[in-house]
């Protein structure tokens, strides 16, 4: 069964340095999310992608943050600069053509020390 | 703006019987989809029903059911037979039919099964 796969699994990285998080997309999907969950709070929307481009973002998804999708499988989160409060669970999702369920990954957990 | 409410923190049920967990939403939108998702300890999301607001037949998936009352913008979720592997966080979740495809979550509720 096609699954949406992120790595790492676990990123600790120091405060004020850059970090990529990997996504590889479900392959016929279109529409690519990226959401993040801080410890114990709801699943939150940072960007939506489609096209070559955002769609949506939401007002977590500051200037620290882009996304690209560099070929034609992998799609990635950046920040440039991490803070404390960056430090949560990074879900990355596809879905198809249509108004379908979104997949998910497992997440990477991002720790900022 | 769409908002979801899930008013139940936390839950817990014996082995074998059935609970409901509620949720309800907030929207202007007429076509639009609903979703429970869980999350295990392993943390990954697992879609486990989904329900188009345009059909008024209840969604079923084996012991996964759902009450979608449109009117009342009430969508709850009634697992029968639970087992233990029922036990995890459960997000409901709304999707505007029109425009980014943006989820909103609830808050989540955890559900313990018992042994």
């Amino acid at each position: 069964e096609p699954e949406v796969t992120q790595t790492p699994s676990h990123q600790v990285t120091q405060m004020g340095q850059e970090v990529i998080l990997r996504c590889v997309p479900i392959s016929n999907h279109l529409y690519f999310y990226w959401y993040r969950q801080i410890l114990g709070q709801k699943v939150e929307f940072l960007v939506s992608f489609y096209n070559n481009e955002i769609s949506e973002k939401s007002e977590i998804f500051d200037d620290q943050f882009s996304v690209e999708r560099p070929d034609g499988s992998n799609f990635t989160l950046k920040i440039r600069s991490t803070k404390l409060e960056d430090s949560a669970m990074y879900f990355c999702a596809s879905s198809g053509q249509g108004y379908t369920e979104a997949f998910f990954g497992q997440g990477t957990r991002l720790t900022v020390v | 703006a769409q908002t979801v409410t899930q008013s139940q923190p936390e839950m817990s049920v014996q082995e074998a019987e059935t609970v409901t967990l509620s949720c309800t939403y907030d929207t202007s939108e007429n076509n639009y989809y609903l979703f429970w998702y869980k999350q295990p300890p392993s943390r990954q999301m697992i879609l486990v029903i989904r329900q188009e607001a345009y059909k008024q037949q209840n969604a079923t998936e084996n012991r996964f059911s759902v009450n979608f009352q449109k009117a009342a913008k009430s969508f709850s979720l009634k697992i029968s037979d639970s087992q233990l592997g029922d036990t995890a966080m459960y997000f409901c979740a709304f999707m505007k039919h029109a425009g980014g495809n943006q989820f909103y979550f609830g808050t989540g509720t955890s559900l313990t099964v018992i042994p």
